[in-house]
């Protein structure tokens, strides 16, 4: 079974604060992607990465940054929180294959930005 | 930009009543189409996905969808709904542009009443 895993279920922050969040799978895979679900919203994509090294900014990118230094491990930062950031954060992974796009997600960090 | 839209915001059902979660998506090529369940306290993880072939796809737990091209459609079925069925049902496409991200919908937030 795939196994994706943050390092925090809960966290609290406040203003002004840099946050990491880190992500890591461990089934090889060369996809993973950050998101954040907010309440009828759904799930809005912010950064993905093919590759070690390598990120492409997705549709809510702007307060964030991302790190890929290892295959296994994606790291989201928020440079300076704010309040606005205060969300449930979805890190996913998936196979580089054409022909499965299915992403396998982890159990989320609820960050809270006072 | 492709967008996936979920009409059905909050459903409540009792316990054997049918479902139908409504899906529609804007983009007009080949595409990925995926369901995920998100239980309560638990991670986001895949009912159905189609790819090609059958449009009408069967998934876990009794769950079924079918792809109308000409609608731009993928709706969710299930004939008898069951108390443990409670969840947050989210529909989320892949145009297959080599974009390998998914676009999300806003989700359904299902009830079901014993």
């Amino acid at each position: 079974d795939v196994k994706v895993t943050q390092s925090s279920r809960y966290l609290v922050k406040r203003t002004g604060e840099k946050v990491f969040l880190e992500c890591v799978q461990d089934m090889d895979h060369e996809n993973m992607f950050w998101y954040r679900q907010d309440p009828g919203l759904g799930l809005r994509l912010i950064y993905f990465s093919y590759d070690v090294k390598m990120k492409e900014k997705g549709d809510i990118p702007e307060g964030y940054s991302v790190s890929r230094e290892k295959k296994e491990r994606f790291s989201l930062i928020l440079e300076s929180a704010s309040t606005n950031q205060t969300s449930m954060y979805l890190c996913a992974s998936s196979l580089s294959s054409e022909y499965s796009y299915e992403q396998y997600f982890g159990p989320g960090t609820r960050l809270t930005v006072t | 930009a492709q967008s996936v839209s979920q009409h059905n915001h909050h459903v409540i059902l009792s316990e054997a009543a049918s479902l139908e979660l409504g899906c529609n998506y804007s983009y007009g090529g080949t595409v990925n189409l995926f369901w995920y369940v998100q239980y309560p306290g638990q991670h986001l993880q895949l009912l159905l996905k189609y790819f090609s072939g059958d449009p009408l796809v069967k998934g876990i737990k009794g769950f079924e969808a079918e792809f109308i091209k000409s609608k731009f459609s993928f709706n969710l079925r299930k004939p008898s709904v069951q108390w443990s069925d409670t969840a947050e049902y989210f529909c989320a496409v892949n145009a297959n542009t080599g974009r390998r991200a998914l676009t999300f919908g806003s989700g359904t937030r299902l009830q079901v009443q014993p």
